[in-house]
């Protein structure tokens, strides 16, 4: 079955380390997108991709990075600059067109836990 | 820049009881409007969407009205059940844009 798949489900990091998170999509979507989401908050955008080797910042992108070298994969690394990365994260994926209806798929979340 | 915003929860509910979430949203242009659905411990799965103005999403007994004129899109169920205990979140998204905004989601707990 097509879908989203991120890992790990948990994850545990002491401050000052950096942390990747992976996401990887079999839907063939041309976007990806990582979100970040708090207790009792909606999400905000950190990072999407349009397209392989492009991607732009999101509302709340300081502190995180990312890559896309490969149309299916779209990691996000925590840095230690991030000050807060207590969190959910959530990854997700569309296909991109003018149709304005843009229906996105997600994966079941990473949850990160600074100790 | 755009926004949406949700009544705020959590709002507690019997069994069979009526659900009504409130959205408005703040947009130039014309937007597409979604509910999401997010259950314990997973991530969000599209619950109905809007293309335009008048149009009815629907899905699992789930219903919201695209309302220009108001700048809404209010969700509603006419009897919850205990399995519809989840945080809805209301969307927008542009053409130009091609990335969602989100309202901040709303927690419904039915009990039996």
């Amino acid at each position: 079955d097509g879908g989203i798949t991120q890992s790990p489900k948990y994850l545990f990091r002491k401050e000052g380390q950096n942390v990747t998170l992976s996401c990887e999509q079999n839907l063939n979507h041309d976007a990806m997108y990582w979100y970040r989401q708090d207790p009792g908050q909606g999400l905000r955008l950190i990072y999407y991709s349009q397209i392989v080797n492009d991607f732009q910042k999101g509302d709340i992108a300081e502190g995180y990075s990312v890559s896309r070298e490969k149309k299916e994969s779209f990691p996000l690394t925590v840095t230690s600059a991030q000050k807060n990365p207590t969190a959910f994260y959530l990854c997700a994926s569309s296909k991109t067109g003018a149709s304005g209806a843009n229906v996105l798929t997600f994966g079941a979340g990473s949850r990160l836990t600074v100790l | 820049g755009d926004s949406v915003t949700q009544m705020e929860g959590p709002v507690t509910l019997s069994e069979e009881a009526f659900l009504t979430i409130n959205c408005t949203y703040t947009a130039t242009g014309y937007p597409s409007l979604f509910w999401y659905v997010q259950y314990p411990g997973e991530g969000l799965q599209l619950l109905l969407k809007a293309t335009k103005a008048d149009d009815k999403g629907s899905n699992k007994g789930f219903e919201a009205t695209y309302r220009k004129e108001t700048t809404s899109f209010h969700l509603e169920k006419g009897s919850v059940q205990v399995s519809d205990s989840a945080v809805y979140f209301c969307a927008l998204d542009k053409a130009a844009g091609n990335k969602l905004t989100f309202g901040g989601g709303t927690r419904v707990l039915v009990k039996p």
